[in-house]
């Protein structure tokens, strides 16, 4: 299996620029978490779906950011403007009912 | 609320002696699961170790094993015989709830540095 799989790895750009951070969870897994992680805060759920369905976005800062899970296969996380603060590692995690949350690689984003 | 606290910012282990590492938990939910993730500098998280609410055992992975104390909401990690490569960032985390698809919350994170 080749894991969680996070596009891109890296990601930077201005300030007011959309970023779109993709995720494509292990297959068979029907639970996805996106995390941020910042020296500041740590590591934040930011929100979470069980097959294909938001469940808890209490997570997500502000409504800069939005979410989407179209298929079993597929996520993304927008920013949209873009701020130098967003600056963290996007991390996306699956899960399926019995196990533990299997990480991706992580999206490092810079927001100059 | 603070529902996972680890208390230790930072340790320092001498290579192949024992560690522990500290967490403790709040929750009402009588069914919950308890894991640990280890973070190297290269920045990817890996599952070390998990512990059912109901499980009697303790859990054991290699040289990793889980000191869980229901009564007291702690689930220590202990890490024997440390390794150089075990320096890293630990993290405890809980889930309330049974399944995979219920919230996970992360601690703050603990540390650790191997001395040769």
């Amino acid at each position: 299996d080749a894991g969680v799989i996070q596009s891109p790895r890296h990601e930077v750009t201005e300030m007011g620029q959309e970023v779109t951070l993709r995720c494509k969870p292990i297959s068979g897994h029907n639970s996805l978490f996106w995390y941020r992680q910042t020296m500041m805060r740590g590591l934040e759920l930011l929100i979470y779906f069980n097959n294909n369905v938001p469940i808890d976005d209490s997570g997500m800062p502000e409504d800069r950011f939005s979410a989407k899970m179209p298929n079993a296969s597929f996520s993304t996380l927008k920013i949209q403007p873009s701020e130098p603060r967003d600056s963290a590692v996007y991390f996306c995690a699956s899960s399926s009912p019995i196990n533990e949350q299997f990480f991706g690689p992580g999206t490092r984003l810079t927001v100059l | 609320a603070q529902k996972i606290t680890q208390t230790q910012p930072g340790m320092f282990v001498q290579e192949k002696e024992a560690v522990t590492l500290d967490c403790t938990y709040d929750t009402s939910d009588p069914s919950y699961g308890l894991f640990w993730y280890k973070q190297p500098s290269s920045g990817e998280m890996i599952f070390l170790i998990y512990q059912g609410s109901y499980d009697q055992q303790n859990a054991t992975e290699g040289r990793y094993s889980l000191n869980f104390q229901k009564a007291r909401k702690s689930a220590n990690l202990v890490i024997s015989a440390s390794q150089l490569g075990d320096s890293a960032m630990y993290f405890c985390a809980m889930r309330e709830g049974q399944g995979g698809g219920f919230k996970t919350i992360f601690g703050a994170g603990t540390r650790l540095f191997v001395k040769a």
